[in-house]
């Protein structure tokens, strides 16, 4: 089955940097990479997904990034602010039969 | 007017204990999921029902059986709980097999003790 990948495991930053995450995938037939938002004891949440048949994906601070032949994908949040401070999840869906295939999280820490 | 709502919030029970949690979702979606969060934050999917067709997680312990009434609840039952079963278990939804519009509930905590 599907198997994904997330780096880094923690990662901090100083307000207004960039803060970069990445992800890989092992079956290329998933077609659709989400990414979620998780605070502090509450659900997780949908930020921004990307789906195959496009390379990028922009929605104000952030962004993500797909490379379909290296089974790969990053979100890329600009100008960094402490709201940003949380675990994100990249996942993906392989095409047809399977539920999302989540990564093992990031948590992100904002330095003001 | 909560899209996907479980309940309880939490739940503290005796280790051998039987427990169920509840899940509605009022999207109008047609796949629903339970997952597991353990305590290092990682997600990992326990079932998926999609029109009477459930697909299991090999790895889940056969004490956890998903039980849905109507394509609107998928409610999850525990046998004989145990200490390792203390988690975060979430209840999601979405609106085609592909995972599409994915939306969690709040989560429920159980602590088995």
């Amino acid at each position: 089955g599907e198997n994904v990948e997330q780096h880094p495991s923690t990662l901090s930053v100083q307000e207004g940097d960039s803060a970069v995450i990445k992800c890989t995938y092992s079956d290329s037939a998933s077609n659709y990479f989400p990414w979620y938002k998780q605070e502090l004891g509450k659900r997780p949440q949908l930020i921004i997904d990307i789906r195959s048949n496009v390379g990028e994906k922009k929605d104000q601070r952030i962004a993500v990034t797909l490379n379909k032949t290296a089974k790969h994908f990053s979100l890329h949040i600009t100008e960094t602010q402490p709201e940003d401070s949380a675990v994100y999840f990249c996942a993906a869906s392989i095409r047809g039969n399977t539920p999302l295939v989540f990564g093992k999280g990031t948590r992100l820490s904002v330095i003001a | 007017d909560t899209a996907v709502s479980q309940t309880p919030k939490y739940l503290v029970t005796q280790m051998g204990n039987d427990k169920s949690i509840k899940c509605e979702q009022n999207l109008g979606h047609d796949t629903m999921y339970w997952y597991k969060q353990d305590s290092k934050k990682f997600l990992k999917i326990m079932f998926s029902y999609n029109n009477k067709e459930l697909i299991i997680n090999e790895t889940v312990p056969n004490r956890f059986s998903p039980k849905s009434p109507d394509k609107a609840h998928l409610n999850l039952h525990i046998n004989s709980l145990e200490l390792g079963d203390s988690a975060v278990y979430f209840c999601a939804s979405s609106q085609t097999r592909y995972g599409y519009g994915y939306t969690f509930g709040s989560g429920t905590r159980l602590t088995v003790v």
